[in-house]
């Protein structure tokens, strides 16, 4: 089956700081990821969709320069959050289509940020 | 831990009622959702429902929970071809607070 993977899984950083998290399709090409985030016991939330060698489209209320997002091959996608608060403190989910248009979408196990 | 599991394929026609099934493992389960995707695009929330609710109702959308049977459904009403797409069904286990998916229901609706 398709795995994706992200590293790390889990990572404590000061105030101030910025984290890279990063997600792999790791048998598989993958033309378009995608960022979740999700808040103790509540809801995942898209923040954005990744497009290998494009722009990343970010959903409304997610700030572009805080959470950048970097596609630069069809296996590997990039989240840096930027001067990290307290209140970034989440879990990150990526997921990864396995073929464009398909239905075939594979999640990673998720990173759990928190920030000090 | 957590298992869901859904139907992978459901096909029904224009106007006619829609219903995706959903079932879990984890009895203590406290939030359980319904997701949709279209082709190429991200998760898009539907609706949820709390474990301690068996109904809830939202526009064309209605959500039943069988808490003893552990089965979660999805009614969509009047189902239109903008409908077409795949549900997931996610719970949050009562020991985590990340979410479990189930592989998803693809709808096809047929004109």
């Amino acid at each position: 089956g398709a795995v994706v993977s992200q590293h790390p899984s889990w990572v404590i950083c000061k105030s101030g700081t910025s984290v890279k998290i990063e997600c792999r399709s790791l048998d598989f090409q993958a033309t378009t990821m995608f960022w979740y985030r999700q808040f103790p016991k509540q809801s995942l939330m898209l923040m954005a969709t990744s497009n290998e060698g494009s722009k990343a489209t970010y959903e409304q209320g997610v700030e572009k320069d805080k959470f950048l997002i970097n596609h630069a091959s069809l296996t590997l996608s990039t989240l840096t959050v930027t001067s990290a608060h307290p209140e970034d403190s989440s879990f990150y989910i990526c997921s990864a289509d396995r073929t464009s248009g398909s239905y075939e979408q594979y999640f990673g196990p998720g990173t759990r940020l928190t920030v000090t | 831990g957590e298992d869901v599991e859904q139907s992978l394929f459901l096909s029904v026609r224009e106007g006619d009622s829609s219903v995706i099934n959903c079932t879990y493992t984890d009895s203590s389960s406290t939030y359980l959702y319904w997701y949709k995707q279209e082709p190429g695009a991200g998760l898009q929330l539907l609706t949820y429902i709390f474990s301690n609710m068996d109904m809830k109702q939202d526009q064309r959308l209605t959500v039943l929970l069988n808490k003893k049977d552990k089965h979660l459904s999805l009614r969509i009403a009047d189902t239109q071809t903008g409908d077409s797409a795949i549900y997931f069904c996610a719970v949050v286990p009562g020991s985590q607070g990340n979410l479990i998916f189930g592989k998803g229901t693809k709808l096809s609706v047929k004109p």
